[in-house]
Order: structure tokens, then sequence, then C-alpha cells
């Protein structure tokens, strides 16, 4: 079946980085992706890999995926006060469907 | 380019009573997928459509539907509202095509929806 999931909670000081984990089940997946959600707002798309790949960079971000394991990873350099809000990953199936499975969020703390 | 739009942005409503949320997809863009969001489920998808055929439906009652237009705009309605329909609905638009920017999926602010 489809599932992911996420840790809950993950507190890091300012200027350090921070590394969001995430497992899935479903071997099948294409696209795996990261959101971030803020208070109040909806979800903005950070970045995202194809199942191919096992690492992409964008800037302060960079995704680390272990197909063999089903393991995903958002690492953040330089974390900054601005990025504490929720993370999910999620993971998009095979076929013809823009249907995306979430795992439960993991909350960003950072510290200054 | 306008981003995802959704209306209304809150909205308060009795059990009993039906509602229709409305999702303005990103220009150009023709698949729209609905979420809700809760504090014990999670992000929940709902159900998709592209080129005004539902593609794709999540595990909910019948009670919850939807439809699309020409335009690619989306509504989704929920009938006889329990007090569990209180939640956060997002919905998604993305491109369909050719490449792999088609797969990105970009989420609007969301409808907060309290049932009482």
């Amino acid at each position: 079946g489809e599932d992911v999931e996420q840790s809950l909670f993950l507190s890091v000081r300012e200027g350090d980085s921070s590394v969001i984990n995430c497992t899935y089940t479903d071997s099948s997946s294409t696209y795996l992706y990261w959101y971030k959600q803020e208070p109040g707002a909806g979800l903005q798309l950070l970045t995202y890999i194809f199942s191919n790949m096992d690492m992409k960079q964008d800037q302060r971000l960079t995704v680390l995926l272990n197909k063999k394991d089903k393991h995903l990873s958002l690492r953040i350099a330089d974390t900054q006060t601005g990025d504490s809000a929720i993370y999910f990953c999620a993971e998009r199936g095979s076929g013809n469907t823009g249907k995306l499975i979430f795992g439960q969020g993991t909350t960003l703390q950072v510290k200054p | 380019k306008a981003g995802v739009t959704q209306t209304p942005r809150y909205l308060i409503k009795t059990r009993g009573q039906q509602v229709t949320l409305s999702c303005s997809p990103i220009s150009g863009h023709r698949s729209v997928s609905w979420y809700q969001q809760t504090p014990g489920q999670g992000l929940q998808f709902l159900f998709e459509y592209f080129s005004e055929t539902q593609r794709n439906k999540g595990n909910f009652p019948g009670r919850f539907s939807g439809r699309q237009f020409s335009n690619s705009r989306s509504e989704m309605n929920v009938s006889t509202l329990e007090l569990g329909d209180s939640a956060l609905y997002l919905c998604a638009s993305s491109l369909v095509g050719r490449g792999p920017t088609s797969y990105e999926q970009y989420f609007g602010p969301g409808t907060r929806l309290t049932v009482t």
C-alpha cells in the first residue's frame, strides 16, 4: 500500500544544517516532493526529485534519494529562522495521476 | 503569472448544510487536485480533475463531489455537512504535458471550513 512516514519534530540552531527524513513504501513512485507550510498558509513547493536520480541540489536545499531503502531526505544548509515551518514529503505514483501521498509533516524549529 | 487562487478563504457553516468551494488554477494548467487537511488525518487526497473529467478519486464518501469547467477552474461541493468536515481544503494545479516541470504541483492558500 501507499504510506509515507516522517519524524514529527526537529529543532536546530540558526546557521546549522537541518536534515529532514522521510520513508515511503510505494516502489513505483515516480516523483518525490518536498513542500513547506507556514502557519495559516498553503503548501509551497520547495523541490522534487525524479525516482531515477540519487541527488538534487537547489541553492541551500539538497535532496537525497535512496531508492533501495525507499528513503528520502531534505538538507537545508545554513538554516535561518525564516525556515521555521512544517515540511511535508510526498510521493507520486506511476501512471496517469496527479495524486500525491503526503507524510504527516515535520515541524522544524530554528532557534536564534 | 498569478498563482492558484481559492475562494472563499474562510467559511462557517452549520451541520446539514452544503458548501461549494472554488479553485482557479495557474493559467495554462489543466489538472486540478483537491486535498483535505486536518490535524488528525493530515493531508488526504480527495480527487483530481483533468479536461473536465475526474481522473482519480480518494477514499471519501459520496457527499464530497467536484467538477471542472472548460477553463480548468474547479469547484468542490460537500453536502450534508458534518462536524468532522471542518478542515483546510487545498487545491493544487499542474501543467500536465511533456517534461519534468509538468509534474510540479502548485497549491493555493486553501479554504478554511468550520462546521458548527
